[in-house]
């Protein structure tokens, strides 16, 4: 079976750090990706790893242990417009995406 | 160029009808997703064509639940004798299946509310 586990909700402070953390088992592993998803509105592609290590996207980063099973999602400089939901994925074999329940980041003033 | 759109945005049902969400996916993408959002909740894969076949159809909730795609390109999703469960926001997505990513881009959803 497919199991992803990610916080469901964090709160931050503009400018400050967040680090959204995403566990998985599944059954194949053929990449993970984040997504942002704004209040209403559709899931918005951020980050893709398929490799261990750290990909580095402005003020977004995304990290992969394939051998933990784990990923994280790293929001630098946070700004208002960062208040979303996050959702990590695992595209296992084939090209299916099993989601998360998605973290909800709130960023206060 | 024209992302992927969906229609209709709303529909308010009365339990036990029939309903027709529509997917126009992105030029050229090959391959077409259907997911289900409940309130607050992740994404659920219902099905997945490539091309007009369905490699995989395994998340169907239902047989109530069927979908097809025609001319690899238009997808219909269709519910039959709509339950109040089935309430939730139908998501499209669509991707190229060769590249580096194949990254899915989604639709704004069809939000069902079966009364």
């Amino acid at each position: 079976g497919q199991n992803i586990d990610q916080p469901t909700e964090m709160t931050a402070t503009e400018g400050a750090i967040v680090q959204i953390n995403c566990t998985y088992q599944t059954s194949g592993f053929n990449g993970l990706f984040w997504y942002q998803q704004h209040a209403g509105e559709a899931p918005t592609f951020l980050s893709y790893n398929v490799l261990d290590g750290l990909e580095e996207k402005g003020r977004f980063s995304s990290f992969l242990s394939r051998s933990k099973g784990y990923s994280y999602l790293l929001l630098k400089e946070l700004q208002m417009k960062d208040s979303a939901s996050y959702l990590c994925a695992v595209r296992a074999a084939g090209n299916k995406l099993t989601f998360g329940g998605g973290t909800r980041v709130l960023v206060k003033p | 160029g024209a992302g992927v759109s969906q229609s209709p945005s709303n529909k308010v049902t009365e339990k036990g009808k029939d309903v027709e969400l529509r997917c126009d996916p992105i030029s050229g993408h090959t391959a077409l997703y259907w997911y289900r959002q409940s309130l607050g909740q992740g994404l659920e894969f219902l099905i997945y064509f490539q091309g007009n076949s369905a490699p995989d159809k395994s998340g169907l909730p239902s047989d109530r639940f069927s979908a097809e795609r025609t001319g690899g390109s238009v997808s219909t999703l269709t519910i039959q004798r709509t339950q109040q469960e089935d309430s939730a926001v139908y998501l499209c997505a669509s991707s190229f299946l060769t590249g580096t990513y194949n990254e899915q881009f989604f639709g704004p959803g069809t939000r069902l509310t079966v009364l």
